[in-house]
């Protein structure tokens, strides 16, 4: 079946870049997803991207794919305190009814 | 605001008992998915919904079913709820019945603690 994994934590100082790091398994994977949740809140979709795009940028977020390697990775430029949160990465497919998910990356943005 | 409402935000019960979640989909959507959210297992798919009908199953225990109204609100009964059963229940919703194209719109979640 699917597997997304994501590492468990990742710590950066206020201002610098963050990347988030997230490998899949299903090469069928056709959207791929990040979602940011804050303590106490549900999830909320920040950028997704097409398996037939490289990069997406969007405002101070940046998705990569190497679709070969079955990576993709978010880049949070200028990382500031309230981008402290748990990051997930989802995978969907053309013939998945339901997303799969990475356990997610705690983000610690320290000042 | 996601559009999504779930309710009530926090349960505590005893085990053996029977709980009902109840998850308002956002307007237009007509899929609803539940999660379980814990510590060990990370986020699993339990089940959706589309238009009324089951659409999908993931892991979910024979001791949970749930179901979706004309009105298209859903709820998740959990019956003899166990401790490990305490975790955070997500309903979310999107407007198709399969390809989560743009992803889905979660709610805030109902906290399920089994004391």
């Amino acid at each position: 079946g699917e597997d997304v994994e994501q590492s468990l934590f990742l710590s950066v100082r206020e201002g610098d870049s963050s990347v988030i790091n997230c490998t899949y398994t299903d090469s069928s994977s056709t959207y791929l997803y990040w979602y940011k949740q804050e303590p106490g809140a549900g999830l909320q979709l920040l950028t997704y991207i097409f398996s037939n795009m490289d990069m997406k940028q969007d405002q101070r977020l940046t998705v990569l794919l190497n679709k070969k390697d079955k990576h993709l990775s978010l880049r949070i430029a200028d990382t500031q305190t309230g981008d402290s949160a748990i990051y997930f990465c989802a995978e969907g497919s053309g013939s998945a009814r339901q997303l799969t998910f990475g356990s997610g990356t705690q983000l610690t943005v320290l000042p | 605001d996601s559009g999504v409402t779930q309710t009530p935000k926090h349960l505590i019960t005893a085990t053996g008992q029977r709980v009902t979640l109840r998850c308002s989909p956002r307007s237009g959507d007509l899929s609803v998915y539940w999660y379980q959210q814990s510590l060990d297992q990370g986020l699993q798919f339990l089940i959706q919904y589309y238009n009324g009908e089951e659409r999908a199953k993931g892991n979910i225990l024979e001791r949970f079913s749930a179901q979706q109204f004309p009105d298209l609100h859903s709820e998740l009964n959990l019956s003899s709820l166990e401790l490990g059963d305490s975790a955070l229940y997500f309903c979310a919703s999107s407007a198709g019945p399969g390809q989560a194209n743009y992803g889905y719109t979660f709610g805030s979640g109902t906290r399920l603690t089994v004391v």
